[in-house]
């Protein structure tokens, strides 16, 4: 089951673009990388998701590079209220045909005024 | 909206004493799971349901269980909770994965907001 490596933590102001890295090594061929934010006393909430190349949507831009061994989730013009702890995540598939991940450490951003 | 709903939000129990979590959702989803997290840490899968089929983590105590007996309500039951058990108890749900590269992916999870446990 491919682990991840994510920096433990991160500090970064308002209105600036935050980048932060995770480390899968170990990923394979059918598995997708996601990214969760986790607010304090709440459940996970997803970000985006992608297997290769570039991903953007509403909140946030995915990089992928071509042998997937790391992946960049790119938040631009963070607010306070991005403050949380941002999950990497790669899954695996079980014998059930279902789609399960392991998750990491986590990185904790914190977003300064 | 639909979501996913856990009951209650705060739990305590006493040492030893059988603890009920409960979790419905209203995504037909086919896939639920109960994660355990402890402060400060990620969170760890104890066991998921694809359908009425039960996959259980390798390294999940006996001491946790889990009941799914329709699509919408899954428990996570704890037969003699210890100290150690304290912890944020989340649910999510997904569709079954679905192989497919370059497309949106149908796994997905979305977690519900909790239930913290406390255990004296």
């Amino acid at each position: 089951l491919a682990k991840t490596t994510q920096p433990i933590s991160m500090d970064s102001y308002e209105g600036q673009e935050v980048n932060i890295t995770c480390s899968h090594n170990n990923i394979a061929t059918n598995d997708y990388i996601t990214w969760y934010q986790q607010f304090p006393s709440q459940g996970p909430r997803f970000i985006i998701q992608g297997y290769k190349t570039k991903v953007t949507n509403e909140v946030a831009s995915l990089f992928i590079p071509a042998d997937r061994k790391s992946s960049t989730l790119s938040l631009p013009r963070v607010s306070l209220s991005d403050t949380a702890v941002y999950y990497c995540l790669v899954g695996d598939i079980c014998a059930s045909g279902t789609y399960k991940y392991i998750f990491g450490t986590g990185t904790r951003l914190k977003v300064l005024a | 909206d639909a979501m996913v709903i856990q009951n209650p939000r705060y739990q305590v129990t006493q040492f030893g004493k059988p603890v009920t979590l409960s979790c419905s959702q209203t995504l037909n989803h086919n896939v639920m799971y109960w994660y355990q997290q402890k402060s400060s840490q990620a969170p760890k899968l104890l066991f998921h349901y694809y359908d009425k089929d039960f996959n259980n983590e390798a390294d999940t105590p006996d001491n946790f269980q889990s009941r799914r007996p329709n699509t919408s309500f899954c428990f996570l039951d704890i037969r003699s909770p210890g100290l150690g058990d304290a912890a944020m108890y989340l649910c999510a749900t997904s569709r079954p994965w679905t192989s497919g590269r370059d497309t949106a992916s149908t796994d997905t999870q979305y977690f519900g907001p909790g239930t913290r446990l406390t255990v004296l």
